[in-house]
């Protein structure tokens, strides 16, 4: 059983679509993450949510937009994609947002904008 | 696929060697670190953790080592396989009400057969 599941885990599209990232965890938890992984491999947070709730918002463009129906699940949203969001994005949880907490990872999901 | 992280600097060790991977971190309020292990296409995965009134902890095959004088922070892993080989990333947690996780550059980590 994946704990951190997102779908999909290829997407090419071309710039100026619009795409949406799905997750999900069956941990139970009540953080949840995006983070962004460029090229260099150098990971960044994106947001993080607690209980549905924003946490996190890291200056990241407002093209980006999470949703957070449930707390099991952390959609991310991209308008008008653009060549710089092509990265590897990756979807996290916690138990809580103390520190302490181990986060744990999805596997990615791989965006190309051509 | 997965790009190849061309800056990454990188440790290659020969298989049975012990490995040091080291880290520097930024904020000497971080009360919380982490060590992750990404393997080729997946995402970043738990290894060991310590806190900042800890120097030292020792999990299965690796310890972590921290010294906050100089904020550095290291893993050692004993005994190096080829399925150690992999991207290894640090991680500081800030005291914020964020509990924000801010990662390391990533190192990575080649065992030669």
């Amino acid at each position: 059983d994946t704990a951190v599941s997102q779908t999909p885990k290829y997407l090419v599209t071309q710039m100026g679509n619009d795409k949406s990232i799905k997750c999900e965890q069956n941990l139970g938890h009540d953080t949840m993450y995006w983070y962004k992984q460029d090229s260099k491999k150098f990971l960044k947070i994106m947001f993080s949510y607690n209980n549905k709730e924003l946490i996190i918002n890291e200056t990241v463009p407002n093209r980006f937009s999470p949703k957070s129906p449930d707390k099991a699940h952390l959609n991310l949203h991209i308008n008008s994609l653009e060549l710089g969001d092509s990265a590897v994005y990756f979807c996290a949880s916690s138990l809580g947002l103390s520190g302490g907490n181990t986060i744990y990872f999805g596997e990615g999901s791989w965006l190309t904008v051509v | 696929g997965e790009s190849v992280g061309l800056h990454l600097p990188t440790l290659s060790v020969q298989e049975g060697d012990n490995s040091i991977i080291n880290c520097a971190y930024s904020n000497s309020a971080s009360d919380y670190f982490i060590w992750y292990k990404q393997e080729s296409g997946k995402g970043p995965q738990f290894i060991i953790d310590i806190r900042s009134n800890m120097d030292k902890r020792q999990g299965q095959r690796v310890t972590v080592l921290l010294n906050k004088t100089v904020k550095h922070l290291s893993l050692q892993i004993a005994a190096t396989q080829p399925g150690d080989s992999a991207v290894y990333f640090c991680a500081e947690r800030g005291m914020d009400s964020s509990y924000k996780l801010i990662f390391g550059s990533g190192t990575r980590l080649l065992v030669r057969p």
